[in-house]
């Protein structure tokens, strides 16, 4: 099956300072990922749209200044959270789906293996 | 909104047994989904029944959809200590949500040996 991966798998960081996470769909080409949250013991949230050569769609609530979203490739996504705070610690999650030429998707999302933030 | 709701929020059996995840939702949808994700990890797809369908198996699982009172579940028969997982439905609403997932709140399957 699609593989996607993520980079770092975790990360400490002092509050203030920005970290980016990578997504990579590792045997495809995904010109569209996924971006999502999810809280300790709780269920998944969708931040944004990952969107190869165009900016990111946000959800609602979400700040796309402090999430900023780069899809620079169609195998590279990135989510940089600027001036991190510890309410930022949390589990972030990207998704990737599968091209299929008559139909651009086939319904079916790869996940990535997650990155754990946590911000001191 | 949030929506997708499961039950049970924990199921605790023994390994043979057979388990059941329900999932309510809200809206109309395209498809729905069930992932697994093992703690501390990524999600797994399992599988996915379109709005079209009522029923769908992948081999220990067996899915169904009654969109007419929005709902779902996932049975996982002959369980085992590796099915041990939490369990999620998402929900694809299509159209120009096409691909955004909208996760239920989850099962927390324990199988005891």
């Amino acid at each position: 099956g699609a593989v996607v991966s993520q980079h770092p798998s975790r990360v400490i960081c002092k509050s203030g300072t920005s970290v980016k996470i990578e997504c990579r769909s590792l045997d495809f080409q995904a010109t569209t990922m996924f971006w999502y949250r999810q809280f300790p013991k709780k269920s998944l949230m969708l931040m944004a749209t990952s969107n190869e050569g165009s900016k990111a769609t946000y959800e609602q609530g979400v700040e796309k200044d402090k999430f900023l979203i780069n899809h620079a490739s169609l195998t590279l996504s990135t989510l940089t959270v600027t001036s991190a705070h510890p309410e930022d610690s949390s589990f972030y999650i990207c998704s990737a789906m599968t091209p299929r030429p008559d139909r651009g998707h086939t319904d079916t999302q790869y996940f990535g293996p997650g990155t754990r933030l946590t911000v001191l | 909104s949030q929506q997708g709701e499961e039950d049970p929020q924990a199921l605790s059996i023994q390994e043979g047994e057979n388990a059941t995840m329900n999932c309510s939702y809200k809206t109309s949808i395209n498809n729905l989904q069930w992932y697994r994700q093992n703690s501390g990890r990524g999600l797994v797809h399992l599988i996915l029944i379109r709005s079209n369908e009522r029923e769908k198996h992948s081999g220990r699982l067996r899915v169904t959809l009654d969109t007419s009172k929005k709902s779902s579940s996932l049975l996982i028969t002959a369980s085992r200590a590796a099915d041990t997982a939490s369990y999620f439905c998402a929900t694809d609403a299509g159209g120009t949500s096409y691909g955004k997932l909208t996760f239920g709140q989850g099962t927390i399957l324990t199988v005891h040996p």
